[in-house]
């Protein structure tokens, strides 16, 4: 079992829906939890990063955190054809080694 | 806006020769890493730098793979021969600090392998 699992997608949705994006996880030392978005050809940029549970909000986008659940999502309001893209989680613990999710690869259309 | 650069941006090569890849991180940035990201997953870290120094390189397949940072500054990633399962996207990353807690990663375009 991987430690960070990550439905890969694709996911078709249209322009101004919500888009929810999920990661479970096996490892609890897990602390920090981030999301990145990487488009096609080019390396990840960071969107949203979150330390241990709770929600974080940011413009359109928002992070949720259940670590009871090993759980957590991103949520994409008000969708644009611009976030199409793939969008990889990532959590560490103590130290600063980074796991990553396998992506999911998200299309909107106009 | 200061960004992480990395060269050549595409390489093709046939199996068992050798091939370089050239990192330039953010000025300033102390901790570099390269990943490792085959098509359709996720990014894997390769190696840890701390200025010059290696903090880990745990995944990285030392037989073939070797990685430098020579005045703790840009970095070289080698790999000598290249096998076909080598075929992916190389990641060069720089963090400001590396101290235990997590730090943003600021990513370079990469340099996709193509190993024939």
């Amino acid at each position: 079992q991987k430690e960070v699992e990550q439905d890969p997608g694709p996911l078709s949705v249209p322009e101004g829906a919500i888009v929810s994006l999920n990661c479970t996880y096996s490892n609890s030392a897990f602390q920090y939890f981030m999301w990145y978005r990487q488009y096609s050809r080019k390396g990840p940029e960071l969107l949203m990063y979150t330390y241990s549970s709770g929600n974080k909000e940011d413009g359109r986008f928002t992070a949720q955190v259940d670590k009871s659940s090993k759980y957590i999502s991103l949520f994409i309001r008000d969708s644009q054809p611009s976030d199409s893209a793939t969008y990889l989680c990532a959590m560490s613990g103590a130290t600063d080694k980074l796991i990553f999710g396998t992506g999911t690869r998200l299309q909107v259309f106009p | 806006e200061a960004e992480v650069a990395q060269s050549p941006r595409y390489k093709i090569t046939e199996k068992s020769q050798a091939v370089a890849f050239w990192c330039d991180p953010i000025s300033g940035h102390a901790t570099l890493y390269w990943y490792r990201q085959i098509l359709g997953q996720g990014p894997e870290l390769l190696v840890q730098f701390q200025d010059e120094s290696v903090v880990d390189d745990s995944q990285l397949p030392k037989d073939r793979f070797s990685a430098e940072r020579l005045k703790g500054v840009d970095s070289t990633l080698k790999i000598q021969p290249a096998e076909l399962g080598d075929s992916a996207m190389y990641l060069c990353a720089s963090s400001l600090v590396a101290g235990g807690l997590a730090d943003e990663q600021f990513f370079g375009p990469g340099t996709r392998l193509t190993v024939l």
